[in-house]
């Protein structure tokens, strides 16, 4: 299978709250797991990444957390803020040439 | 911090005719992609293209797409004879080659709207 399964669709919180962004997926082969962040009228801009040899990694604010043996992934955004609301993509390169399949976004909504 | 840039941003094209959408990727970067993003949904893979050649292509690139590199600096999409469904943000993204992943770097997108 392909597919990366990404939820919710939708997400508001209020200003430094805490959004929570999951993406599961069943092909083992998938073995690198970028995040994506887009603005309206922009394209995706690559956030963070991590490789399923660790369970963990944060760069400032944002951190993934991956569970490689339920095949889970998730980015949590700390201390959320205003203009951290965007569309965020996770996603995993496959095949030889590494092309990208993507979850299908999540708006994320983050409230003064 | 280089980045990847296209042209036009925003292409609106009667159904049947042509249009050829223009990318310039990082520059010492050596595989270029493109992908369609249909408003509200997620993005979608189209092609590769690497050395010269496609190097992959998903089942949406059929027969009406084509890609190329006409130097060493553009990368083009042409869309042959277009038709409604075509209407969509398409983005051009290009990566390294060194050994492992090598996150890919999209633009900013060509809205495409045909009438």
């Amino acid at each position: 299978q392909q597919q990366v399964k990404q939820s919710p669709q939708s997400l508001i919180v209020q200003k430094g709250g805490i959004p929570i962004i999951n993406c599961a997926y069943e092909n083992t082969a998938f073995d690198y797991f970028p995040w994506y962040q887009q603005f309206p009228g922009k394209g995706p801009a690559l956030l963070i990444a991590i490789r399923p040899d660790v369970s963990e990694k944060k760069e400032g604010r944002f951190t993934i957390s991956f569970n490689k043996s339920a095949k889970q992934f998730s980015l949590h955004i700390m201390d959320s803020q205003p203009g951290d609301s965007a569309t965020y993509f996770c996603a995993a390169p496959y095949g030889a040439t590494n092309k990208l399949i993507f979850g299908t976004g999540t708006l994320l909504a983050v409230q003064p | 911090e280089p980045e990847v840039t296209q042209t036009p941003s925003h292409q609106v094209t009667q159904m049947g005719q042509e249009v050829i959408l223009r990318c310039v990727p990082i520059s010492n970067h050596l595989y270029f992609y493109w992908y369609r993003q249909i408003l509200g949904q997620k993005v979608e893979f189209l092609v590769s293209f690497y050395n010269n050649e496609i190097s992959e292509k998903s089942e949406i690139f059929d027969d009406q797409f084509s890609v190329e590199r006409p130097d060493g600096s553009n990368f083009t999409l042409k869309i042959r004879s277009t038709k409604l469904e075509d209407s969509a943000m398409y983005f051009c993204a290009s990566r390294s080659v060194y050994l492992g992943n090598q996150p890919q770097h999209f633009g900013d997108g060509t809205r495409l709207s045909i009438l």
